[in-house]
């Protein structure tokens, strides 16, 4: 069974432009969570989404940021018009069941 | 609410010093509690578990006990390694399914392991 997968691992961006971050669950795991982690800092809550469903984005800023689970595919944490301040490293980890999480490498988005 | 506190880092030990790395917490019911190692680069990886008040995670070493009498969940090692040298990171679960199990996170505390 193939752990948590995310792409891209590494993501440079000039401000303004989006970015997309893709995170694929463990098989057989429906809930998914974002966290961001700023440099010399933990990780911050962001978004937690079942199939098709946020259920709770309270970590998630209130401009820019958008998240996804679809039926079918990956789950995408979108920012748009990225500015400098976004640059830190986001993880994604899944859940069986909501409660033991695993988590995946991380992007290291870097804006420019 | 639900929150983590953990000792600051960064903690450096020469090779098999003893380790402790403190974790409080605060809880509205019966959380669980975790470690989880990140190593360079790399994303987060479980160290070891605790579901219930008195129960002790262990795992390559490491052990931490669940004490709801100083809702603590230090983390402990005899004699630690090299390769033990990465962030470690206490956390929380608060087992509220109604809210997805929600995780809290500490700061994390940079270890150090020096030959």
């Amino acid at each position: 069974n193939a752990g948590v997968m995310q792409n891209p691992r590494h993501l440079v961006r000039r401000r303004g432009q989006e970015a997309r971050l893709r995170c694929s669950p463990m098989k057989g795991h429906s809930h998914v969570y974002w966290y961001r982690q700023l440099p010399e800092e933990g990780l911050k809550f962001m978004v937690y989404l079942q199939k098709e469903n946020i259920i709770d984005e309270s970590g998630m800023p209130k401009e820019r940021f958008s998240a996804e689970f679809p039926k079918e595919g990956p789950s995408i944490l979108r920012i748009q018009q990225v500015v400098r301040g976004d640059s830190a490293a986001y993880f994604c980890a899944s859940s069986p069941q909501g409660n033991e999480q695993f988590f995946g490498p991380g992007t290291r988005l870097t804006v420019l | 609410g639900n929150s983590v506190t953990q000792m600051e880092g960064p903690v450096t030990l020469s090779e098999e010093a003893f380790l402790t790395i403190n974790c409080t917490y605060t809880a509205t019911g019966y959380p669980s509690l975790f470690w989880y190692v990140q190593y360079p680069g790399e994303g987060l990886q479980l160290l070891l578990k605790a579901t219930k008040a008195d129960d002790k995670g262990s795992n390559k070493g490491f052990e931490a006990t669940y004490r709801k009498e100083t809702t603590s969940f230090h983390l402990e090692k005899g004699s630690v390694q090299v390769s033990d040298s990465a962030v470690y990171f206490c956390a929380l679960s608060d087992n509220q399914s109604n809210t997805g199990n929600q995780f809290y996170f500490g700061t994390g505390t940079s270890l150090t392991v020096i030959p």
